[in-house]
């Protein structure tokens, strides 16, 4: 079964500081690896996504994050924090269910990113 | 603008009675699911679809239902027997390219209170 885990629940950071959030998963076969964030009371937006290749991702708003099959992780990272930053932030996996048309995502239970002036 | 919508943005309901969310997308995506967002817990998915006239269970899928009839929507009820219903639905899409990348849209969701 995959499964996904964001062992850090609630992180504060600095405006201007560096940011890693941290993102485990399971999975039998390859993995394809979201990020999205979502604003309280709306819906998600995906910052970026991971499907072959590179393994160093670049995503939306200076957002990156890493593949590392020996780890099985895939965090996420910015150099520089914004206040605007401040929001949930999932890390999803998933892959095609058997051989039909829909992709069944497993998400973390979030992290919630805190921003101080 | 093409992307997901979901109404309405509040419901409130009774104990006891059914009540439908509403999803309509027009980015023409074959693949639409819906899921249940409770604090702490993450997303879990309820039903999809993966084409017209066809729908699955996900891991939660008791206590609800859905209908396919169009390629553009996909209601979700909730039904009495949903023991607890009070939660943020979010409707998502994909356009279903079977082992290609493919990512999930998702509407501003629907949240849910009974009374």
């Amino acid at each position: 079964a995959q499964s996904v885990t964001q062992p850090d629940i609630h992180i504060t950071v600095s405006e201007g500081a560096s940011l890693e959030l941290r993102c485990n998963y399971s999975y039998g076969a390859t993995p394809y690896l979201f990020w999205y964030v979502q604003s309280p009371g709306q819906g998600l937006q995906l910052l970026l996504k991971y499907f072959s290749g590179d393994t160093l991702v670049q995503g939306i708003k200076g957002f990156e994050a890493e593949f590392k099959r020996s780890q099985s992780s895939f965090n996420l990272r910015k150099p520089s924090v914004h206040w605007s930053d401040a929001a949930e932030y999932f890390c999803a996996v998933g892959g095609a269910i058997n051989t039909g048309t829909a992709s069944k995502l497993t998400f973390g239970t979030g992290t919630r990113l805190q921003v101080t002036l | 603008d093409g992307g997901i919508t979901q109404s309405p943005k509040y419901l409130f309901r009774k104990e006891g009675q059914n009540v439908t969310l509403s999803c309509e997308q027009n980015l023409n995506h074959d693949a639409m699911y819906w899921y249940r967002q409770d604090p702490g817990q993450g997303l879990r998915l309820i039903y999809y679809s993966q084409i017209v006239n066809d729908f699955q269970k996900g891991d939660i899928a008791e206590g609800y239902s859905v209908s396919r009839e169009k390629k553009e929507s996909f209601p979700l009820t909730v039904t009495s027997a949903q023991k607890n219903p009070t939660a943020f639905y979010l409707c998502a899409s994909s356009s279903g390219t079977p082992g290609a990348d493919d990512e999930q849209f998702f509407g501003p969701g629907t949240r849910l209170t009974v009374l």
